[in-house]
């Protein structure tokens, strides 16, 4: 069945680290999003990619740094410059802007800073 | 700037009985509307979207929502709700052509025996 896969769903970082959040679709869309979500605020627009090689920020943007280099992937890191990145992160996807704007969702992948 | 309310964080409704989970928006153009719902540590399932035409919208899991353009609501409703009803639910608005999304806060529903 086509989906999205987000890894790990589960990870813990030291302060001062980065790391990668990985997330590939097999939906064959156009676009693919990033979201935060924290208790109470909701789900927030980190990054979005509407084609491979392009991407634009989102409302949070500070702090993530995303890559488009396939179709299928849209890896987001977290470094250290966010301040506060202990959440739960969100992948989803959508076909292109001719298509309706239908998010499938990830499973999603909770941060831990220790 | 587009916007959603979602005014109750929770809500807790008896087993069987009927549900309305309130929704305003604040969009300039011609809305896209939706209601995704959340099981604890999960991701979102879409449960059903209005783009245009009959203002009255069914979806997945036997929930309907109704397109009130002069109140700016997207309220969903259920008949008689289950208890695996109980989980977490986000309103968002969108337009045509145009892809992000703008979520509500979310309303948590819970559900007594």
């Amino acid at each position: 069945d086509g989906g999205i896969t987000q890894s790990p769903k589960y990870l813990f970082r030291k302060e001062g680290q980065n790391v990668t959040l990985s997330c590939e679709q097999n939906l064959n869309h156009d676009a693919m999003y990033w979201y935060r979500q924290d208790p109470g605020q909701g789900l927030r627009l980190i990054y979005y990619s509407q084609i491979v090689n392009d991407f634009q920020k989102g409302d949070i943007a500070e702090g993530y740094s995303v890559s488009r280099e396939k179709k299928e992937s849209f890896p987001l890191t977290v470094t250290s410059a966010q301040k506060n990145p202990t959440a739960f992160y969100l992948c989803a996807s959508c076909t292109g802007p001719s298509g309706a704007n239908v998010l499938t969702f990830g499973a999603g992948s909770r941060l831990t800073v220790l | 700037a587009q916007s959603v309310t979602q005014p109750d964080i929770h809500i807790t409704v008896s087993e069987g009985a009927s549900l309305e989970l309130r929704c305003n928006y604040s969009y300039g153009a011609t809305p896209y509307l939706f209601w995704y719902v959340q099981s604890p540590g999960q991701g979102l399932q879409l449960l059903l979207k209005y783009f245009s035409g009959d203002t009255l919208v069914q979806g997945i899991k036997g929930f309907e929502a109704e397109f009130k353009r002069s109140q700016s609501s997207f309220n969903l409703r259920k008949p008689s709700v289950h208890w695996s009803d109980a989980a977490e639910y986000f309103c968002a608005v969108g337009r045509r052509g145009f892809q992000k999304l703008v979520f509500g806060t979310g309303t948590r529903l819970l559900v007594s025996p």
